[in-house]
C-alpha cells in the first residue's frame, strides 16, 4: 500500500519556468512533510519541510503549499535553473516509537533546459 | 562539520554471501536510520537506531540486521544475499532525539551477482 503518492514521475521545463510537484497522503497521523533533492551519485538532501499548522512555507526559490483537508501538498520551484535538475522526493511522517520515520513518494525526475 | 560518511561506496557480492555496510553519522547526531533505494520500490525504511537501541524497524526480512555503537556509528548486515538485494543503501543521521530532520550519506551501491 503506497501511503504517499507523488506526481508527475518526470517533468521537463525551460529555464525560468515553475515546475510543480504534487503529493498526496493517506495517514492522518502524519504531521511532518519534508521534501528532498537528490542528484545522481548522491544521497537525498533535505530541501524544505512543513508542518500541517501552516498552509505555505517559502525558502528561497522553493515553496511548499499544504492542504490539510485534502491531504495534499506540493513543491513549487520559482525561476527554475538548469542546476535544479535532479530527482525530488516528498515524504510524510508521524511520530512512531519516539521518532519520525518518513514514508517517501516515488520521486519526480526534473529536467530544466537552459 | 563533516557530513554522513558511508563505507564502502561500491560493493559487488555473489548470491549467498553476506555483507556489512558502515555508517558514520554527523558528529553529535545520535539517531541513525538505514534505507534501501531501488528503481522499482523507491526509498524504503530498514531500521533506526538511537543510543545503541533499535527504535524502529521496517518491513524487511530477518536477513537484514543492524547495530549501533556507543560512538553512534552504525553498521548494517545482510546475510544470504539475493539478487533482489542489489540497491543503493543509504544511511541518515539526525540531531534531534525525534529524528525528524534527517541528513543522508552518499550511500553504498551494492550489486549482487
Amino acid at each position: 500500500q503506497q501511503q504517499v503518492k507523488q506526481s508527475p514521475q518526470s517533468l521537463i521545463v525551460q529555464k525560468g519556468g515553475i515546475p510543480i510537484i504534487n503529493c498526496a497522503y493517506e495517514n492522518t497521523a502524519f504531521d511532518y512533510f519534508p521534501w528532498y533533492q537528490q542528484f545522481p551519485g548522491k544521497g537525498p538532501a533535505l530541501l524544505i519541510a512543513i508542518r500541517p499548522d501552516v498552509s505555505e512555507k517559502k525558502e528561497g526559490r522553493f515553496t511548499i503549499s499544504f492542504n490539510k483537508s485534502a491531504k495534499q501538498f506540493s513543491l513549487h520551484i520559482m525561476d527554475s535553473q538548469p542546476g535544479d535538475s535532479a530527482t525530488y522526493f516528498c515524504a510524510a511522517s508521524g511520530r512512531t516509537g519516539g521518532s519520525y520515520i518518513p514514508t517517501f513518494g516515488r520521486g519526480t525526475s526534473l529536467i530544466v533546459h537552459p | 562539520k563533516a557530513g554522513v560518511t558511508q563505507t564502502p561506496r561500491y560493493l559487488i557480492k555473489t548470491r549467498g554471501q553476506q555483507v556489512t555496510l558502515s555508517c558514520s553519522p554527523i558528529s553529535g547526531h545520535r539517531s541513525v536510520s538505514w534505507y534501501q533505494q531501488t528503481p522499482g520500490q523507491g526509498l524504503q525504511f530498514l531500521f533506526e537506531y538511537f543510543s545503541e537501541t533499535q527504535r524502529n524497524k521496517g518491513n524487511f526480512p530477518g536477513r537484514f540486521s543492524g547495530r549501533q555503537f556507543s560512538n553512534s556509528r552504525s553498521e548494517m548486515n545482510v546475510s544470504t544475499l539475493e539478487l533482489g538485494d542489489s540497491a543503493l543503501y543509504l544511511c541518515a543521521s539526525s540531531t534531534t532525539s525525534a529524528g525528524y530532520e534527517q541528513y543522508f550519506g552518499p550511500g553504498t551501491r551494492l550489486t549482487v551477482t
